[in-house]
């Protein structure tokens, strides 16, 4: 069973980047069966998509979220990466990485998720 | 985009009864891309029911799902103690690729 780990700065001011790392152990993120995403979750509400990625490097991203929103990875570390630009309040949530499953497409693995505020 | 509702909001119920959890869609989910999963307090999401019915490795008999099209049902039996948290649907479709259900909490009575 692969385990997920989110990890990066708790606190990030207004209009920076958000920077976060998932990395995997228990299985190889080159795995061609699966793909990798990003879901978030502000404080006591529900969850939103933020985006996926496949060890090739092809995204796909919530429209919402597109211009600002950058996921790559690096198959070397094992790790896929969140970049979310201009950041403001609304943004504050914990950040989830999971794994895909492309065939009946649902999140089986999580992280258990990082909570980012953003404040000056 | 296909947004997802769920009702109710919270269901108060004991331990033993049974919990019935909607999920409606404001477009048909292609080919039943639906999911369930529960979530407890400061825990992460965990997958429960996946292609509307089908359970996940490790979940008991007692969750099951149901529906089609635009009407899904999750349903758990005899209620636990442990069963006591946030359910939330997820569909796969179109833009954007995945949407969320905004929660079905069970809380006891």
């Amino acid at each position: 069973q692969p385990q997920l780990q989110e990890s990066g700065p708790g606190l990030v001011k207004p209009s920076e980047t958000l920077s976060l790392t998932c990395t995997v152990s228990g299985g190889s993120i080159s795995n061609s069966r699966y793909y990798w995403g990003w879901i978030r979750q502000p404080p006591g509400k529900g969850l939103e998509w933020i985006g996926t990625i496949y060890y090739t490097g092809s995204t796909y991203y919530n429209p919402s979220l597109k211009t600002r929103v950058t996921i790559s990875v690096d198959t070397s570390k094992n790790q896929f990466s969140l970049k979310l630009s201009s950041v403001t309040a609304a943004d504050t949530a914990v950040y989830y990485c999971a794994r895909l499953e492309p065939g009946e497409m649902f999140f089986d693995y999580w992280g258990q998720g990082t909570l980012v505020t953003v404040s000056s | 985009e296909i947004v997802l509702t769920q009702s109710p909001g919270t269901l108060s119920l004991s331990p033993g009864e049974r919990a019935t959890l909607s999920c409606r869609a404001s477009q048909s989910v292609s080919s039943n891309y639906l999911a369930w999963y529960q979530q407890k307090p400061g825990q992460a999401p965990r997958l429960l029911i996946y292609g509307a019915s089908s359970r996940a490795t490790g979940i008991p008999d007692r969750f099951s799902g149901s529906g089609s099209g635009t009407d899904f049902t999750l349903t758990i039996n005899r209620l636990e103690p442990d069963d006591f948290a946030v359910y939330y649907c997820q569909q796969y479709g179109s833009s954007p690729l995945f949407t969320f259900g905004p929660g079905t909490k069970v809380d006891i009575k």
